[in-house]
């Protein structure tokens, strides 16, 4: 079983669309983020949660609005699509206290044309 | 500036070591971590090291703190082409949950 799975892996849409990627953690784990990876491979933290509820948001366009449903679940909405927002966005989970070690997704590489 | 830097790129021979650097500025650094990335793929905890420690090695891998200097290193003994990968450094203070990453390294190994 996938720990961390996101869904689609692959993303191709026009500018000024709306469109969503889940992520779901099967670990027990009370800690969920958003990282964006640019095409230089630089990693960003964009939200984090902790127990469905927000307590990390960096500073991300409000277009972008993460909704966790239960503890398991943290899924991306991104409205208004632009081409700036073309990435791969992966989802993380944060394990036992003690060593802080995250468990990434596969990502989601999104492309807006 | 960044929080966490490391050189970009590093190009080794099949069958050297890779050594792997990385400086941080947060005196409070309590994890500090090294995440490997293959094509294609999300990252993977290689290994991490307590600020309380000089050193940790784990098979092929040899990671080295100056917490003085603020430095970690990532030694790979006897690298091989399936190394290849983009490593980053990572750091964490306790009370934090969110590990502040570095830009990546691009180990490249060719025969």
């Amino acid at each position: 079983d996938t720990a961390v799975s996101q869904t689609p892996k692959y993303l191709v849409t026009q500018m000024g669309n709306d469109k969503s990627i889940k992520c779901e953690q099967n670990l027990g784990h009370d800690t969920m983020y958003w990282y964006k990876q640019d095409s230089k491979k630089f990693l960003k933290i964009m939200f984090s949660y902790n127990n469905k509820e927000l307590i990390i948001n960096e500073t991300v366009p409000n277009r972008f609005s993460p909704k966790s449903p239960d503890k398991a679940h943290l899924n991306l909405h991104i409205n208004s699509l632009e081409l700036g927002d073309s990435a791969v966005y992966f989802c993380a989970s944060m394990g036992a206290a003690n060593t802080g070690e995250l468990f990434f997704g596969e990502g989601s590489r999104l492309t807006v044309l | 500036g960044e929080d966490v830097e490391q050189s970009l790129f590093l190009s080794v021979r099949e069958g050297d070591s890779s050594v792997i650097n990385c400086t941080y500025t947060d005196s409070s650094s309590t994890y500090l971590y090294w995440y490997k990335q293959e094509p294609g793929a999300g990252l993977q905890l290689l290994t991490y090291i307590f600020s309380n420690m000089d050193m940790k090695q784990d098979q092929r891998l040899t990671v080295l703190l100056n917490k003085k200097d603020k430095h970690l290193s990532l030694r790979i003994a006897d690298t091989q082409t399936g190394d290849s990968a983009i490593y980053f450094c990572a750091e964490k203070s306790g009370g934090s949950y969110i590990p502040t990453f570095g830009r990546g390294t691009s180990l490249i190994v060719h025969p």
